[in-house]
């Protein structure tokens, strides 16, 4: 079992629609961020968050420390947010873990 | 085992001159990444080496940065001239994979060299 894992794997919605991504991980974490990579390009970071929730645009990331859960939320999506989204923790001082990343596809 | 390392820890530089970070990844580690954080911004990537060649440089920000891995050991990441928006975190890691893929995998992060430009 993977210790960050995260739902659905591939996505594809409808332009407008609203899209949940959720994150699980099993290991103890100091922060966890939320990265964007579009096709051949490279990461940008979108949240980091060790508690609470951030809204950043149409995006909003919320995490629970408790349930060791957090999701990424897009709203009112766009052809532009097609793109892959990875989950990633930090476990330890300097020790990242990925998630399996979502790859997320709007259609007009 | 001994970690990622960077040099200088902290660096203080005027704008207009040069800085030149070091990155030692893990021993035997492929990929390297470098990334930087802008004070008050999230974390961006700026390039990924496999060995010694840029698998992606996609997120350099202009032909100020220039990254290299003589080798295919450790990298440098040279800023020149430095400007006043360059002041932030630069962080690299590395991780043993061959290829770069979706996780789940691991990176190593160092402990940031702090830059600073007045």
């Amino acid at each position: 079992k993977n210790e960050v894992e995260q739902s659905p794997q591939n996505l594809t919605a409808q332009e407008g629609e609203f899209i949940t991504i959720n994150c699980s991980y099993s290991v103890g974490i100091s922060a966890l961020h939320w990265l964007q990579q579009h096709p051949g390009g490279g990461i940008v970071s979108l949240f980091m968050l060790s508690s609470g929730k951030k809204k950043h645009g149409r995006l909003i990331a919320t995490i629970n420390i408790q349930e060791k859960h957090s999701s990424l939320h897009i709203t009112a999506s766009q052809l532009s947010d097609s793109a892959s989204y990875i989950c990633v923790v930090r476990s330890g001082t300097y020790k990242y873990i990925f998630g399996t990343g979502t790859r997320l596809k709007v259609l007009a | 085992e001994a970690g990622v390392t960077q040099f200088p820890s902290h660096s203080v530089i005027e704008k207009g001159q040069t800085v030149t970070l070091r990155c030692d990844p893990i021993s035997g580690h492929d990929n390297l990444y470098w990334y930087r954080r802008v004070m008050g911004k999230e974390i961006k990537f700026l390039l990924h080496f496999v060995k010694e060649s840029k698998q992606d440089e996609s997120g350099m920000p202009n032909n100020r940065f220039l990254a290299e891995r003589t080798g295919g050991t450790y990298s440098t990441l040279k800023v020149q001239p430095a400007e006043l928006e360059d002041s932030g975190v630069y962080f690299c890691a590395s991780s043993p994979q061959v290829e770069f893929q979706l996780g789940p995998h691991e990176q190593y992060f160092g402990p940031g060299t702090r830059l600073t430009v007045t």
